[in-house]
């Protein structure tokens, strides 16, 4: 496609389900990139895949969170039994080297999976 | 570790200058980026600095100071669409790019 397409747009759930987020990123990306906002604050880092590998999870917020990325292409961040405080926006974005290697290191993002734990 | 500063809510009216500070602290600086999210949005790319000095782009400019850890992003010519929310965010050599919280900027007629 032509840009970050991400699934599903909206999710609601249920306290203590699991929840399977998925992005696909622009084609020929190498670098893609979860992040997580909270109404009315910034992005929050969790997690990037540089091809299939994951250099850097240290922003994931517990070992509930897990991500996976397949082929160097599509990626999906999984959370185990949901609780309230993980209700956000997900967004993926990716680039086409890791940021700052470019003349720009755009990142391109997705419109993002808002989700809600009831 | 790296750490951004910047403030959480602008007003400005409408053809008027603003100017959106960001502070940052990192170790291995490896650039400075603007992104702008309308609400509901997803962000996009405004600008990219590596380097000191003020980059100039139509009505918005960024600038650099490495040596204090400090840029800005200049909207000129202010228009009721630029209401948005402006991110800043650094990154380290080889990793991910670390926002800001963001500043929201208000734009009035």
């Amino acid at each position: 496609g032509a840009g970050v397409s991400q699934s599903p747009s909206n999710k609601v759930t249920e306290k203590g389900k699991d929840v399977e987020l998925r992005c696909d990123p622009i084609s020929g990306h190498t670098a893609l990139y979860w992040y997580r906002q909270s109404l009315g604050q910034g992005l929050e880092f969790l997690i990037y895949f540089q091809g299939n590998s994951a250099p850097d999870k240290s922003g994931l917020p517990s070992d509930r969170f897990s991500a996976e990325r397949t082929g160097g292409s599509v990626s999906t961040l999984t959370i185990q039994r949901t609780q309230q405080e993980d209700s956000a926006v997900y967004l993926c974005a990716s680039s086409l080297g890791l940021a700052g290697a470019l003349d720009t290191g755009e990142l391109f993002f997705g419109e993002g999976s808002r989700l809600t734990v009831l | 570790g790296q750490n951004i500063d910047q403030p959480t809510e602008m007003t400005a009216t409408e053809g008027a200058i603003v100017q959106i500070n960001c502070t940052y602290q990192t170790s291995g600086f490896n650039g400075l980026f603007w992104y702008q999210q309308h609400a509901g949005e997803a962000p996009t790319f405004l600008s990219y600095n590596v380097l000191d000095g003020l980059e100039e782009k139509g009505r918005f400019s960024s600038f650099l100071s490495r040596s204090k850890g400090y840029s800005y992003l200049l909207l000129k010519e202010l228009q009721m669409k630029d209401s948005a929310s402006y991110l800043c965010a650094t990154n380290q050599a080889g990793t991910a790019l670390i926002f800001g919280k963001g500043t929201t900027l208000s734009v009035s007629s």
